[in-house]
């Protein structure tokens, strides 16, 4: 069983909707909790983190973890064609920020 | 500010040959860590440096080995090339605080090597 599960899509949905994106894992010694965005052929950028469970909101984008269920959420609201991109989480333990564990991506489309 | 750069940003190598990647780090980041993303899939830690030190490793050969320079720049060494090795080569950077919550990591474009 791999770390960190997520669905690698495709997910194609119409500009303005609302998309949900998601992570299971099985460490539960994860306390830190990323969300990259990742364009063809470019680095992942850094969308999203928290820490431990709860919500965090950063304008149309929304972060929820669930460390009882494992389970972490990427919400972006009025999506547009911009946010096309892959969309991968990423979480880590320890004292330090070490190896970070990711899923290997959600690619999203948002069509006009 | 110059966020991090990589270098070169697409190489081809062929079976059984050395490459050296280079990577420099966001401005004010002392910590370089280093990630193999294989097509399709999420990137894949293989060491991070500290100190010009190696501080952790993930599950990678020892084909594998890296640098540090007092300037906090970094290299990645890949040894005795595979076709297996073809991936996109990420450097991260961070500055290291002494806790998780106040440290982020910034990834560069990356390094496409092409083993044929």
């Amino acid at each position: 069983q791999k770390e960190v599960e997520q669905d690698p899509g495709p997910l194609s949905v119409p500009e303005g909707a609302i998309v949900s994106l998601n992570c299971t894992y099985s460490n539960s010694a994860f306390q830190y909790f990323m969300w990259y965005r990742q364009y063809s052929r470019k680095g992942p950028e850094l969308l999203m983190y928290t820490y431990s469970s709860g919500n965090k909101e950063d304008g149309r984008f929304t972060a929820q973890v669930d460390k009882s269920s494992k389970y972490i959420s990427l919400f972006i609201r009025d999506s547009q064609p911009s946010d096309s991109a892959t969309y991968l989480c990423a979480m880590t333990g320890g004292s330090t920020l070490g190896r970070l564990y990711f899923g290997r991506g959600t690619q999203l489309t948002v069509w006009p | 500010d110059a966020g991090v750069t990589q270098s070169p940003t697409h190489l081809i190598k062929t079976r059984g040959q050395q490459v050296t990647l280079r990577c420099s780090p966001k401005s004010g980041h002392d910590t370089v860590s280093w990630y193999q993303q294989a097509l399709g899939q999420g990137p894949q830690f293989i060491f991070q440096y500290y100190e010009e030190e190696e501080r952790q490793r993930g599950n990678f050969p020892d084909r594998f080995s890296g640098h540090q320079f007092p300037n906090y720049s970094s290299e990645l060494n890949v040894n005795a090339l595979l076709l297996g090795d073809s991936a996109l080569y990420l450097c991260a950077s961070s500055r290291t605080t002494g806790g998780p919550a106040n440290e982020k990591l910034f990834f560069g474009s990356g390094t496409q090597l092409s083993v044929l």
